[in-house]
């Protein structure tokens, strides 16, 4: 039902590399949050973004950012990677008839 | 977002009704309470959500008490391919679009049995 796209699926990098994971959430989703999951933290949020601003952040290092574009699309960048980023990063996108849809993740394996 | 407290599992006889509760007391008057289901390390799969009145959809149905201190997701016959965790949050009101913060708790890990 959802269709929102995260790209890539999967990504595999080493330690102090840096990566960019895509979001395109479907129309009429204006807000797009990113969430990272571990096995031993669970879903934790990152950041939100709503027309292009960042409106609530996460308690994650500066090393993870993000950025809206005019059409949704959002971005999130992790710049030199640790052992401990690896994870399931999750694109949430809203509409304003408050319906919420997750992508389906992209898998990041930090080596 | 207000706490939330499940169960951290049940089991379901397949073709039955699952009945999963969700606690969330501290929950403020303009909170909606959603329910997602995440099935191994997919995505979580948004279900269904309501701010006081009950609810249904061709997945579920959600019963919010009076006092909307708690409800309860209704899968009204449950196959094996509901086994999933359960996750119940709570979340301010959109206001111009904004998403806030999603906090998740464990959730429950409803399993189907044949």
């Amino acid at each position: 039902k959802a269709g929102v796209t995260q790209t890539p699926r999967y990504l595999i990098k080493t330690r102090g590399q840096q990566v960019t994971l895509s979001c395109s959430p479907i129309s009429g989703h204006r807000s797009v949050s990113w969430y990272q999951q571990t096995p031993g933290q669970g879903l934790q949020f990152l950041f939100e973004y709503f027309s292009e601003t960042q409106r609530n952040k996460g308690n994650f290092p500066g090393r993870f950012s993000g950025r809206q574009f005019s059409n949704s699309r959002s971005e999130m960048n992790v710049s030199t990677l640790e052992l401990g980023d690896s994870a399931l990063y999750l694109c949430l996108g809203t509409r304003d008839n408050n319906e919420q849809f997750f992508g389906p993740g992209t898998r990041l394996t930090v080596l | 977002d207000a706490k939330t407290t499940q169960p951290p599992s049940m089991d379901c006889a397949e073709g039955r009704a699952a009945n999963l509760p969700c606690n969330h007391s501290t929950i403020s008057g303009n909170e909606y309470v959603y329910w997602y289901r995440q099935i191994h390390s997919q995505g979580p799969q948004y279900i269904i959500h309501g701010l006081k009145n009950n609810e249904t959809n061709e997945m579920a149905s959600l019963i919010i008490t009076e006092d909307r201190k708690s409800s309860t997701l209704i899968l009204p016959h449950a196959t094996l391919r509901d086994t999933a965790v359960y996750y119940c949050i709570v979340r301010s009101s959109n206001s111009g679009g904004s998403n806030y913060k999603l906090t998740f708790g464990k959730g429950t890990l409803l399993t189907v049995n044949p």
